[in-house]
């Protein structure tokens, strides 16, 4: 069964530093997404994104972070400047159709560490 | 993928019984219902969704229902086995909008 895949698995990184998280979903599907978790809390969700650009963020999702899909395999999760509160799993979905009509499959996600 | 929280409500069963799990939604407009299941070190896998213009779903082994009145949903697992033990999480989604609204989870421990 096909699946989203996410590399690396774990990230450790130096607070300021800018981390990308790496994600290749399904292949037939157009909808990608991440979400994150931090130790203890619910899932959230941070963005959405189709046809090369953001359809919906969430307000976690500030000018720090960005997404890009720069083929037509991979899509990234970029954090520009970690601070210490960013350490959660990041998870990558994806859907074969927007999230209400296709339900998302989610890839085991980069737990990433801000030291 | 750890879904782990200290305070995540638990519900133990015996393999072979059933096995029922609850969840509030917050949001009386949304839609679509989905569950999901979390193993440790695992991203949160689908298992079965509903739309609010359904009470109940069945898939395998698993039912879904669906309270509108009181915003309320449960997952039933007929004749529960060790590989289901997972962080169960239910998500809605709103209207206009297709981001999934996670619950908190509930842990689920079968014992032989």
């Amino acid at each position: 069964e096909p699946e989203v895949t996410q590399t690396p698995s774990h990230q450790v990184t130096q607070m300021g530093q800018e981390v990308i998280l790496r994600c290749v979903p399904i292949s037939n599907h157009l909808y990608f997404y991440w979400y994150r978790q931090i130790l203890g809390q619910k899932v959230e969700f941070l963005v959405s994104f189709y046809n090369n650009e953001i359809s919906e963020k969430s307000e976690i999702f500030d000018d720090q972070f960005s997404v890009e899909r720069p083929d037509g395999s991979n899509f990234t999760l970029k954090i520009r400047s970690t601070k210490l509160e960013d350490s959660a799993m990041y998870f990558c979905a994806s859907s074969e159709q927007d999230g209400v009509t296709s339900p998302l499959h989610f890839g085991n996600g980069t737990r990433l560490t801000v030291t | 993928g750890e879904s782990v929280g200290l305070h995540l409500p638990t519900l133990s069963v015996q393999e072979g019984d059933n096995s029922i799990i609850n969840c509030a939604y917050s949001n009386s407009a949304s839609d679509y219902f989905i569950w999901y299941k979390q193993e440790s070190g695992k991203g949160p896998q689908f298992i079965i969704d509903i739309r609010s213009n359904m009470d109940k779903r069945q898939g395998q082994r698993v039912t879904v229902l669906l309270n509108k009145t009181v915003k309320h949903l449960s997952l039933q697992i007929a004749a529960t086995q060790p590989g289901d033990s997972a962080v169960y999480f239910c998500a809605e989604i709103p209207p206009g909008t297709d981001k999934l609204i996670f619950g908190t989870g509930t842990r689920l421990q079968v014992f032989p």
